[in-house]
């Protein structure tokens, strides 16, 4: 599996885009890149995937680089539950899901 | 529609003691998982069921055993309790596409053991 880089910690302003950067450089071409949050002590949540192509859901948007080595979760506007931790997974095919570090996002009112 | 559910939710064993974390899925899916998941830290992949009938460890696989019972249930067993297995336990299950990659994963609500 490729490996991921993402900052520890951020925050952001309750109302205003929050941007959470995740490097991937040696994502092979079958492989997906996947965010998923986990809320305080709760089980993580899905939010988006894609390939190559940008993708928006209810929830977010994923911008992945045309060489496909960083990609960025947009949360459009971030809200005081949107504080959790991040976690940005590369995988293919029917492989294992593996969670890095991921990144603690906090939402300041 | 449960989704994931996971059995106990809380648990306090003794050194030494035998326990067995239940794990059932409702979405037909193919693929299972555990992870442990220490204070503060991120979550670490225990076993892995690719579908029915086949195992494979994880990153953190020693000191625990799991069983894909059939395609609903997958359970994690632990022989012999250690201090250090003190942790919160996830299961986990997600699909297959026609294209033969996975959905995405859905997950339990967590067994919080505690080994004294």
């Amino acid at each position: 599996d490729a490996k991921t880089t993402q900052p520890p910690s951020m925050d952001c302003a309750e109302g205003r885009a929050a941007n959470l950067p995740c490097n991937h450089s040696t994502i092979s071409g079958n492989e997906y890149v996947y965010w998923y949050r986990q809320i305080h002590s709760q089980g993580p949540q899905y939010i988006i995937h894609g390939l190559k192509n940008n993708e928006t859901n209810e929830m977010a948007s994923l911008i992945i680089t045309e060489d496909r080595k960083s990609s960025t979760l947009i949360l459009p506007h971030a809200t005081l539950r949107d504080t959790a931790v991040y976690y940005c997974i590369v995988r293919r095919g029917a492989q294992k899901l593996v969670f890095g570090q991921g990144t603690r996002l906090t939402i300041n009112p | 529609n449960a989704g994931v559910t996971q059995t106990p939710k809380f648990q306090v064993l003794k050194t030494g003691q035998s326990m067995t974390l239940q794990c059932a899925q409702d979405m037909n899916h193919n693929s299972m998982y555990w992870y442990r998941q220490d204070p503060g830290m991120g979550l670490r992949l225990i076993y892995y069921s690719a579908s029915e009938g086949t195992t494979d460890k994880g990153e953190v696989p020693n000191g625990y055993n799991v069983s894909r019972l059939n395609k609903r249930e997958f359970s994690l067993r632990l022989e012999s309790a250690a201090p250090s297995q003190t942790s919160v336990y996830f299961c986990a299950s997600s699909g297959r596409t026609e294209q033969l990659t996975n959905t995405e994963a859905f997950f339990g609500q967590g067994t919080r053991l505690t080994v004294v």
